[in-house]
C-alpha cells in the first residue's frame, strides 16, 4: 500500500497568512492526488483534484501543486473560515489512502 | 441538487452485522462510482470501500477485506455497505461519497452514519 504523509501534523496561524502544507507518498503516484477540507460535525470538502486543479466554487486562494512523491497545498491568505483540517489523499493505487491530515488553527 | 444520505449505523455488539444504505438524488446515480470512507472517534479519514458505475469491480482496504462487502442498487439509486464480523476497531463515522472521474476526486458526501461497535 502506499503510504501518505503530512507535514506539519499542526500549525497556528494567522487571518491573512499565507500556509503551505506538505504532502508526501511512499512512492511516485504522478498527479492522482486530491486535498479535503475538514471541518468538525461536517463531511469533507474536495479542493484540489489532480494535484493542482481547484474544484468548482473552491475560494482561489487555495492552490495545489506537486507531481511524483512530494505535493504542497497552499492558502495564499487565510481567512477565518480556513481554520479546519487539511487531508490528501492519493487515488493511483488503491487502497486510495488518506495523509494524517494537518490541523490548522489560530494563533 | 445533489444529495447522498446514509442511514442503517448504530449500535452493534462485536462480532454482530449492520448493512448500511446511502441513498442519492439528485444526479445519474449509475453513471457513477462510490466510495464508503469512515472517520473513527478523533481520528483521520480511512478509505474503506469502491464500486465501479455497474457494480461489477469493487476494492476493499486490508481492515475489511473479507467481512465487508460494498454494493449497489442503480434502480433504487442506493449504495450499500453489508459489515460482518464487527469488531470493535471499526467504531467510526461512514460517510458514501462519489467519484467524480480522474484522480477519483470525492466531490459530494453524505453527512455520515455512526456505528457503534461495543459490548
Amino acid at each position: 500500500d502506499i503510504q501518505m504523509t503530512q507535514s506539519p501534523s499542526s500549525l497556528s496561524a494567522s487571518v491573512g497568512d499565507r500556509v503551505t502544507i506538505t504532502c508526501r507518498a511512499s512512492q511516485s503516484i504522478s498527479t492522482y492526488l486530491n486535498w479535503y477540507q475538514e471541518k468538525p460535525g461536517k463531511a469533507p470538502k474536495l479542493l484540489i483534484y489532480a494535484a493542482s486543479s481547484l474544484q468548482s466554487g473552491v475560494p482561489s486562494r487555495f492552490g495545489g501543486s506537486g507531481s511524483g512523491t512530494d505535493f504542497t497545498l497552499t492558502i495564499s491568505s487565510l481567512q477565518p473560515e480556513d481554520f479546519a483540517t487539511y487531508y490528501c489523499q492519493q487515488t493511483y493505487s488503491t487502497p486510495f489512502t488518506f495523509g494524517p491530515g494537518t490541523k490548522v488553527d489560530i494563533k | 441538487e445533489v444529495q447522498l444520505v446514509e442511514s442503517g449505523g448504530g449500535l452493534v455488539q462485536p462480532g454482530g452485522s449492520l448493512r448500511l444504505s446511502c441513498a442519492a438524488s439528485g444526479f445519474t446515480f449509475s453513471r457513477y462510482w462510490m466510495y464508503w470512507v469512515r472517520q473513527a472517534p478523533g481520528k483521520g479519514l480511512v478509505w474503506v470501500s469502491r464500486i465501479n458505475s455497474d457494480g461489477s469491480s469493487t476494492s476493499y482496504a486490508d481492515s475489511v477485506k473479507g467481512r465487508f462487502t460494498i454494493s449497489r442498487d442503480n434502480a433504487k439509486n442506493t449504495l450499500y455497505l453489508q459489515m460482518n464480523s464487527l469488531r470493535v476497531e471499526d467504531t467510526a463515522v461512514y460517510y458514501c461519497a462519489r467519484d467524480i472521474g480522474y484522480s477519483s476526486p470525492l466531490d459530494y458526501w453524505g453527512q455520515g452514519t455512526l456505528v457503534t461497535v461495543s459490548s
